[in-house]
């Protein structure tokens, strides 16, 4: 069966440090893989989606960046983090344009 | 662009009620429409999926339809338990196999 890991499961950064956060899916190849933000009060909104190894593809400008070095590995990344980019972050995969599943999440305070 | 509304924002009923949450969307041009899950704090656990040549699919007291030409779907919960307290998040997949989230119903249900 597949499944989806993100970690950290928190974090806690000051404003102007760095960001990386991971994601891994086992037990299937090829996946589409998709990072989603959910801050206060708003829907889920599409950051970066992955259609394979090196390719990434972005949906709103922003001050964040996304790799994909490995075929089940997905990053999201910021080399300076704002106040703005607090909130609840969702990494999901798909095979094949079906149903997509989503990892735990990840929550992140910009203080 | 796709917009997905839900109705109502938040709903509170007696335990053994059933229900129906509602999902709009503006573009009838969709490869499925899926509903899910999300705990407070928690990521997203999908529930059901509709491809677009479908028009409802069920899964224990879950049901969902879809009708695409008037651009809504619904999810029926029968025999309402309070395990079924949640937020539910109806998606629609568009071009690229990304989602387009509602903005949610929050649901509680009381004993």
């Amino acid at each position: 069966s597949q499944t989806i890991h993100q970690w950290p499961a928190t974090l806690v950064q000051p404003v102007g440090s760095p960001l990386s956060l991971e994601c891994t899916v086992e037990g299937t190849s090829n996946p589409n893989l998709y990072w989603y933000r959910q801050a206060a009060g708003r829907g889920l909104q599409l950051l970066f989606y992955s259609v394979g190894i090196g390719q990434i593809s972005s949906e709103v400008p922003q001050n964040l960046s996304a790799s994909r070095p490995q075929d089940r590995q997905f990053i999201l990344s910021s080399k300076k983090l704002l106040l703005s980019d607090s909130g609840f972050y969702l990494c999901a995969w798909s095979v094949q344009a079906i149903a997509q599943y989503f990892g735990p999440g990840t929550r992140l305070t910009v203080l | 662009k796709q917009e997905v509304t839900q109705i109502p924002a938040a709903l509170s009923v007696p335990e053994g009620e059933n229900l129906v949450l509602n999902c709009s969307f503006t573009d009838s041009a969709i490869y499925n429409l899926q509903w899910f899950r999300q705990d407070p704090g928690k990521g997203l656990t999908s529930l059901l999926l509709i491809q677009s040549s479908q028009r409802e699919q069920t899964s224990g007291r879950l049901n969902a339809s879809l009708d695409k030409s008037s651009g809504r779907s619904t999810l029926y919960i029968a025999a309402s338990q309070p395990g079924d307290s949640a937020t539910y998040l109806c998606a629609s997949t568009g071009g690229g196999n990304k989602l387009t989230f509602g903005t949610g119903t929050q649901l509680k249900v009381e004993l």
